[in-house]
Formats: C-alpha cells, sequence, structure tokens
C-alpha cells in the first residue's frame, strides 16, 4: 500500500522563524518520485519540487531546502526565514516512476502553515 | 506558457441543472487529470486521460462525465450533482502519465445548492 503522513496538521511561526514540514511515506515500489506542493487561499496547487527515490541528495533552493531520507522513509521540506507569503498548505505526494505509474498522485492530509507579522 | 487554465472560477448550480468545468493547456502535455478537493482536505483523482483517452476513473459516479475533445482540452460535465458535490475541481497536465512534472491550474469553486 501507499500512504504519506504529515503529521502535523497545523503550524503557527513568527516571520524570520526557521519552520520543517515533515513528510513520511511508505511505498513497496521501488522507484518512485516524491514531490511538495504549495497550496495558497487561491485554490492552485503550486508545484515547488520533486525527487526521484534514487537520488537522495539535499536540495536547496533560496529559503527552501528539502531533506530526502530513504532510510527513514521521510521528505522533510524546511522554510528558512519565513515570510508571511509562506501561508499556505503544504502537500507532500508520492507516484511510482516509470511503468508503474498509474498516473495518480497521492497526497498526504497537507498542513497549514501560518507566517505572522 | 506553463499555464493550465480553469474556467470558470466559481459555479453555483441547482441539482437539476446541467453545466460544464473546461481545462485547458499549450504545453503539449499528453496527460490530463481531474481531482476533486473538499474543504481542508487533499485533492483525490477522479479521471485521468492519456492520449485523449481515458485511463483511469476512480469510479467516479456517472453525475460526472469527462470529455477529452483534444490534446489541449478537457471538459468535466455535470448533471443531477448533489450538495455533497461541492468542492474545488482542479484539473492538471503532465507531459506523460509519469508525473516527469506537473502543472495544476487555480480550480473551479462548485456549490451545489
Amino acid at each position: 500500500a501507499q500512504k504519506v503522513t504529515q503529521a502535523q496538521t497545523e503550524i503557527s511561526v513568527v516571520e524570520k522563524e526557521d519552520v520543517t514540514l515533515d513528510c513520511v511515506y511508505e511505498t513497496r515500489d521501488t522507484t518512485y518520485y516524491l514531490f511538495w506542493y504549495k497550496q495558497p487561499p487561491s485554490g492552485e496547487l503550486v508545484f515547488l519540487i520533486r525527487r526521484n527515490s534514487f537520488d537522495e541528495q539535499n536540495e536547496i533552493s533560496g529559503r527552501y531546502s528539502w531533506n530526502f531520507q530513504k532510510s527513514t522513509s521521510s521528505f522533510n521540506f524546511t522554510i528558512t526565514a519565513s515570510q508571511v507569503v509562506d501561508s499556505a498548505v503544504y502537500f507532500c505526494a508520492l507516484t511510482p516512476a516509470g511503468r508503474g505509474s498509474q498516473g495518480n498522485l497521492i497526497f498526504g492530509k497537507g498542513t497549514k502553515l501560518s507566517v505572522k507579522p | 506558457d506553463t499555464e493550465v487554465t480553469q474556467t470558470p472560477k466559481h459555479l453555483v448550480m441547482g441539482m437539476t441543472n446541467k453545466k460544464s468545468l473546461k481545462c485547458e493547456q499549450h504545453m503539449g502535455h499528453r496527460a490530463m487529470y481531474w481531482y476533486k478537493q473538499k474543504a481542508k482536505k487533499p485533492p483525490e483523482l477522479m479521471f485521468v486521460y492519456s492520449y485523449e483517452k481515458l485511463s483511469i476513473n476512480e469510479s467516479v459516479p456517472s453525475r460526472f462525465s469527462p470529455e477529452c475533445p483534444n490534446s489541449s482540452l478537457l471538459n468535466l460535465h455535470l448533471h443531477a450533482l448533489q450538495p455533497e458535490d461541492s468542492a474545488l475541481y482542479l484539473c492538471a497536465s503532465s507531459p506523460g502519465q509519469d508525473w516527469v512534472e506537473a502543472f495544476f491550474g487555480q480550480g473551479t469553486r462548485l456549490t451545489v445548492v
């Protein structure tokens, strides 16, 4: 069975604080993709990152960084020096890659991040 | 152009109405998807079209009828909906069905009265 768990339902921080959003996944596939999406109040799901299961290198993009650890089946997302514009619901998602893909993106329940000025 | 455009943005319809949601992309993507998202829940897959053919129907009631007239356009025809069908309907597209990259539209907020 495939499953994505985001244990943090809501997080509230003050601007400029660092915040880490946790994501733990379960899959029997050997090849898969992991994603993070941001959903602001407007509703659109904004793609942030895709990570292939064979690539465990951490990634940094500006204030965003991702820590992928296959040993613990985790793909955590850190925002450094948070800003009010980071306020949104963040979804972690999983899909099998290649021939195993059915086109279905399996989402976690999301973490609502509120950044207060 | 990396946009997926959905119209209308908001829709209120009665339970006896027939309406359609439209989704358009011009990125040359060959896979398109409909997702349904209830408030405070993650998106749930409804349908997948791959190369203009329906490849996945996640046991969606027949009052929802998808259509893919061409590779750029995806419609969702609605008929005899129930109030519990009120939700955000999201369209997405990707180059193929393996989610190498995927883009979502802003969604249509549907209210059934």
